[in-house]
């Protein structure tokens, strides 16, 4: 099966610092990366897509200079929260898909930011 | 945006019994696929189905879906307490990217 992993798994860091969270396509290859925030009992909230070797494609309303995002191969896109804020404590999940598939994403475990 | 609303909220069934979840969504679509997330994990992929199936079968799972009214359906048969999760549905639009959009999800409890 396609496997993704997310680093770390959990996160707890002071207001005003920044978070950098790693998802690994760990057997396959992946020409697009999403991302995705998840608050507490709901929904997937798409942040923006990740293409390797492009700029990443933000959502309305995600802004692009708090939520840096960067694709540097075809197995790994970073996340960085900037200046976090409490307000960003949330569950961070990626996903990744396959170049030959186009419909399936394959999502890694997810990363539970606490801005304290 | 999400575009996916899943009918209901909530589900708490015995186990062994069948479980049904609905999902609706508004515009034309390529394909709907159905995700499981246990709680705090990452999501799981279940079953694709294509605007030109009605209906897919995997294991205990089976998946309907109506271009008509815009709807799907996930039947779980013979649940067991190990079903028990939030089960999303998510849709890949026609247009522009192809990237899913999920529904608010149905969050099953099987009662052992």
């Amino acid at each position: 099966g396609a496997v993704v992993s997310q680093h770390p798994s959990r996160v707890i860091c002071k207001s005003g610092t920044s978070v950098k969270i790693e998802c690994r396509s760990l057997d396959f290859q992946a020409t697009t990366m999403f991302w995705y925030r998840q608050f507490p009992k709901q929904s997937l909230m798409l942040m923006a897509t990740s293409n390797e070797g492009s700029k990443a494609t933000y959502e309305q309303g995600v802004e692009k200079d708090k939520f840096l995002i960067n694709h540097a191969s075809l197995t790994l896109s970073t996340l960085t929260v900037t200046s976090a804020h409490p307000e960003d404590s949330s569950f961070y999940i990626c996903s990744a898909r396959r170049q030959a598939v186009s419909y399936e994403q394959y999502f890694g475990p997810g990363t539970r930011l606490t801005v304290t | 945006s999400q575009q996916g609303e899943e009918d209901p909220q909530a589900l708490s069934i015995q186990e062994g019994e069948n479980a049904t979840m609905n999902c609706s969504y508004k515009t034309s679509i390529n394909n709907l696929q159905w995700y499981r997330q246990n709680s705090g994990r990452g999501l799981v992929h279940l079953i694709l189905i294509r605007s030109n199936e009605r209906e897919k079968h995997s294991g205990r799972l089976r998946v309907t879906l109506d271009t008509s009214k815009k709807s799907s359906s996930l039947l779980i048969t013979a649940s067991r307490a190990a079903d028990t999760a939030s089960y999303f549905c998510a849709t890949v639009i026609i247009q522009g990217a192809q990237k899913l959009v999920f529904g608010q999800g149905t969050r099953l409890t099987i009662n052992p």
